[in-house]
């Protein structure tokens, strides 16, 4: 079955802590990945994607993530968040057909 | 340069109504897609329109169709209001048929609430 995992579906952390949001994809899905954050009452932005080339992608926002071909991962990471970044964050990739399929989001509190 | 724009952006029907839902794409944009996101859910695909032809839909029954017309913004119908039906719908607008690889721009959202 084609499918987005996201393995945490809240993480509260501290200000300026790091942060790890983890993703896993199924090897039917295309391997194109994407991290979109969505804020409350608002539509969705995308962070960064992952289309081919280098496994560690750079996003807006100072997020970053890595490609794992191996672990079937896409995790998000940020050395050091800001009270902004809460939000709720998704992780997507399109199936054959194109069309994006999302995990079940994971949201990202932080804490002063 | 304008971004996906929906309409309205919150909604309150009762079941068994019916109700159409509105998105203007970005400029230059030729396809435009639908989701569906539950309250604490993931987007769920509903369909995608390229040049006014219906491309691809997900899991939804027939009472959910849509639109699009030869500006690119699309309509979005549901027919038959379900209280399941309560959710927030997002509109996304991309440049390509297939967006494989071709990054969707989301709209706001229309909030919808079925009572």
């Amino acid at each position: 079955a084609q499918s987005v995992t996201q393995l945490d579906s809240q993480v509260p952390v501290f200000e300026e802590a790091p942060v790890e949001l983890r993703c896993n994809y199924s090897s039917s899905v295309s391997v194109y990945l994407f991290w979109y954050v969505q804020y409350p009452n608002q539509g969705l932005q995308l962070l960064l994607k992952y289309l081919s080339g280098s496994t560690l992608v750079k996003g807006i926002n100072g997020f970053e993530a890595e490609f794992n071909k191996s672990q079937t991962s896409f995790h998000l990471r940020k050395p050091s968040v800001h009270i902004s970044d809460t939000a709720e964050y998704f992780c997507a990739a399109p199936n054959q057909g194109g069309k994006l399929i999302f995990g079940q989001g994971t949201e990202l509190s932080v804490k002063p | 340069e304008t971004g996906v724009t929906q309409s309205p952006t919150h909604l309150i029907k009762t079941r068994g109504q019916q109700v159409t839902l509105r998105c203007s794409s970005q400029s230059g944009h030729n396809t435009v897609s639908w989701y569906q996101q539950a309250l604490g859910q993931g987007p769920q695909f509903i369909f995608q329109y390229y040049r006014e032809e219906e491309n691809g839909r997900g899991n939804f029954p027939p009472r959910f169709s849509g639109l699009q017309f030869p500006n690119y913004s699309s309509e979005l119908n549901v027919n038959a209001l379900e209280l399941d039906d309560s959710a927030l719908y997002l509109c996304a607008s991309s440049s390509q048929y297939s967006t494989l690889y071709n990054e969707q721009f989301f709209g706001p959202g229309t909030r919808l609430t079925v009572l």
